[in-house]
């Protein structure tokens, strides 16, 4: 079975820009999660879809970030415009939905640089 | 406020050793609890679970958690360790009963010398 699949890996961009993040959840998984690491931290909840539903985007900057997951399955997450405090590691997870007791599966994540 | 605190930022062990990782986490109500762990290069994985029940709860390659509830504790232990150990881990708690929402620990880097 595929893992979580994320692209691009790295990213390495000037402030200001915009970026854009993919993931592509494990087969079946219904509950998608973006997550933002920064250095020395643990994960942080962006952003839940329960198929294309966000469900929680509380943590989510909306000035600047956004998501969508249009089919309930692929999602994006941009940042637009990148500040240098954006730098860090945006991991996506994805989990079936039978009920609150789910295993959270993880992507290898994107590595964003603003310079 | 919810939060979940590790109490070491780095460790360095000799294979062999026993290692003993501290969590506590702060959160109101019942909860579910994890360790994840993130080997060089490679993505996060859970390593073991509770949810309820007996609350020393196995994982895989040896790796086992107790559960103290009157501590607010889920300390991760393993009784001899491997070069192959060396990683990051992280410990996660969320609400029994609600949906899985993590809050994590800011990690400790685990270094195993042979």
């Amino acid at each position: 079975e595929a893992g979580v699949v994320q692209s691009p890996r790295y990213k390495i961009i000037e402030k200001k820009q915009p970026v854009a993040f993919w993931c592509n959840p494990i087969s079946g998984h219904n509950t998608l999660y973006w997550y933002l690491q920064n250095l020395g931290q643990g994960p942080e909840l962006l952003i839940r879809y329960e198929n294309e539903e966000a469900v929680d985007d509380s943590q989510l900057p909306k000035d600047r970030f956004s998501a969508e997951r249009l089919k309930g399955v692929d999602s994006t997450l941009k940042i637009q415009p990148a500040e240098l405090g954006d730098s860090a590691v945006y991991l996506c997870a994805s989990s079936s939905n039978r009920g609150t007791m789910d295993t959270q599966y993880f992507g290898p994540g994107t590595r964003l640089t603003v310079l | 406020a919810q939060s979940v605190s590790q109490h070491n930022h780095h460790v360095i062990l000799s294979e062999a050793a026993s290692l003993e990782l501290g969590c506590n986490y702060s959160y109101g109500g019942t909860v579910n609890l994890f360790w994840y762990v993130q080997y060089p290069g490679q993505h996060l994985q859970l390593l073991l679970k509770y949810f309820s029940g007996d609350p020393l709860v196995k994982g895989i390659k040896g790796f086992e958690a107790e559960f103290i509830k009157s501590k607010f504790s889920f300390n991760l232990r393993k009784p001899s360790v491997q070069w192959s150990d060396t990683a990051e881990y992280f410990c996660a708690v969320g609400p029994s009963g609600g949906y899985n929402k993590l809050i994590f620990g800011a990690g400790t880097r685990l270094a195993v010398h042979p």
